[in-house]
């Protein structure tokens, strides 16, 4: 079965640090992997995916998230961050092997003080 | 292009009662989800439709039926509303299934069973 995992409910960063959402996955067969936000009352908003190719994928916003597979990891970063990145953000995973789904994590809440 | 639409986008539903959620989308896209979002939880698969006139089971789909009524419309039936069926619940669409393309999705209806 697939699952994703985000081991931290919350971030707090500083503005203009730089930020890491943390993921990691479990599949059987090939992950393919994407990163979701969410602002307040909002539905949630494609970022990135890796779905095969360079480990390092470039997204919306300023985002990045590098693919670990060693790791089972895809860590979502930006190089520095903004007041107006404060939301909820959702890393989900499909496994090649097993069927039609998305799998989410259960989200973690960005916060980045001025 | 208004993207993904839901409706309503308020209910309170006493135990027992009924509705219908609605969903369209007007980005010709052939998949179709719907998602009940629980804190702490992310989202949770309860019905998707991978293409108009098939309908598949999610993860959760215990107390609820879909109806993929057109290429557009996507609804989902509560018929014997309980306490733990409150939730937001969000549909989304793309263009084939989820393994490859992002899913957009719509801002949401906040339902509460008393």
């Amino acid at each position: 079965a697939q699952s994703v995992a985000q081991p931290e409910d919350q971030v707090n960063v500083a503005e203009g640090n730089p930020l890491t959402v943390k993921c990691t996955y479990s599949v059987s067969g090939n992950p393919y992997l994407f990163w979701y936000v969410q602002y307040p009352n909002r539905g949630l908003q494609f970022l990135l995916k890796y779905i095969t190719g360079d480990n390092l994928v470039k997204g919306s916003y300023g985002f990045e998230a590098e693919f670990n597979k060693s790791q089972t990891s895809f860590h979502l970063k930006k190089p520095s961050a903004l007041v107006s990145d404060s939301a909820l953000y959702f890393c989900a995973v499909r496994d090649s092997n097993a069927g039609n789904m998305l799998t989410f994590g259960g989200g973690t809440r960005l916060m980045v003080k001025p | 292009n208004a993207g993904v639409t839901q409706t309503p986008k308020f209910q309170v539903l006493k135990t027992g009662q009924s509705m219908t959620l609605q969903c369209a989308q007007d980005m010709n896209h052939n998949s179709m989800y719907w998602y009940r979002q629980d804190p702490g939880m992310g989202l949770r698969l309860i019905y998707y439709s991978a293409s108009e006139g098939t309908t598949d089971k999610g993860e959760v789909p215990n107390g609820y039926n879909v109806s993929r009524l057109n290429k557009r419309e996507f609804s989902l039936r509560l018929e014997s509303a309980a306490p733990s069926q409150t939730s937001v619940y969000f549909c989304a669409s793309s263009v084939i299934g989820p393994g490859y393309n992002e899913q957009f999705f719509g801002p949401g209806t906040r339902l509460t069973v008393l």
